[in-house]
């Protein structure tokens, strides 16, 4: 069974670009985190997904920055007009739906994606 | 709302006892400890869903005091592999907050 996939491991983008970054859950995975870490730091939530919802962003700019995890294929992270403040490493994880309450859900995370903003 | 560890970081010879600590000022209904290697995905260690519980894996285990709204992680004669940094984390409505990490390194 195959782990949460991000793509790509490591990003380079010159200021002004766009970054796309992608995760494709575990299966049978219908929920979806991604999370920011910045260099020697914590992970920040920014955004909570479910197939075809978003179910929280509260975490994530409200500029520049969109998520998307539809039907068919990965769940999406875009930042637009990429600036050297985004250059970090962003994580994905996926959950199971069987539990009643969201508290009991445990997150498998992927590798990584490390963006670099030249 | 991010839960709060304690120490920020502990050296440990192996086969010592290291104590790790979480609190929250928030109500706590879960808690998440999460072990993450330099440059690598935070693993999954362990859940306690009920004040009182307490986990054990091999060595490392964790209690869940939900009154005072923390949590411990206990690692036992520590071998070489546990190094790395400790998260603790909650749930509050939608979203999940990591501790604010405890790096923990074993030496020979």
């Amino acid at each position: 069974n195959a782990g949460v996939m991000q793509n790509p491991r490591h990003l380079v983008r010159r200021r002004g670009q766009e970054a796309r970054l992608r995760c494709s859950p575990m299966k049978g995975h219908s929920h979806v985190y991604w999370y920011r870490q910045l260099p020697e730091e914590g992970l920040k939530f920014m955004v909570y997904l479910q197939k075809e919802n978003i179910i929280d962003e509260s975490g994530m700019p409200k500029e520049r920055f969109s998520a998307e995890f539809p039907k068919e294929g990965p769940s999406i992270l875009r930042i637009q007009q990429v600036v050297r403040g985004d250059s970090a490493a962003y994580f994905c994880a996926s959950s199971r739906t069987d539990t009643l309450t969201l508290a009991k859900n445990i997150q498998y995370f992927g590798a990584g994606t490390r963006l670099s903003v030249l | 709302q991010q839960p709060v560890q304690s120490p920020q970081a502990v050296i440990l010879r192996e086969g010592e006892d290291a104590v790790i600590n979480c609190s929250s000022s928030k109500a706590l209904y879960s808690v998440h400890w999460y072990r993450q290697k330099h440059g690598e995905a935070p693993v999954f260690l362990m859940i306690l869903l009920k004040g009182g519980e307490q986990k054990g894996h091999e060595k490392i285990s964790a209690s869940f005091n939900e009154k005072k709204q923390q949590s411990s992680l206990y690692l036992t004669a520590s071998q070489l592999s546990y190094s790395g940094t400790y998260f603790c984390g909650t749930f509050t409505g939608n979203q999940f907050y990591f501790g604010t990490g405890t790096s923990l390194t074993v030496i020979p």
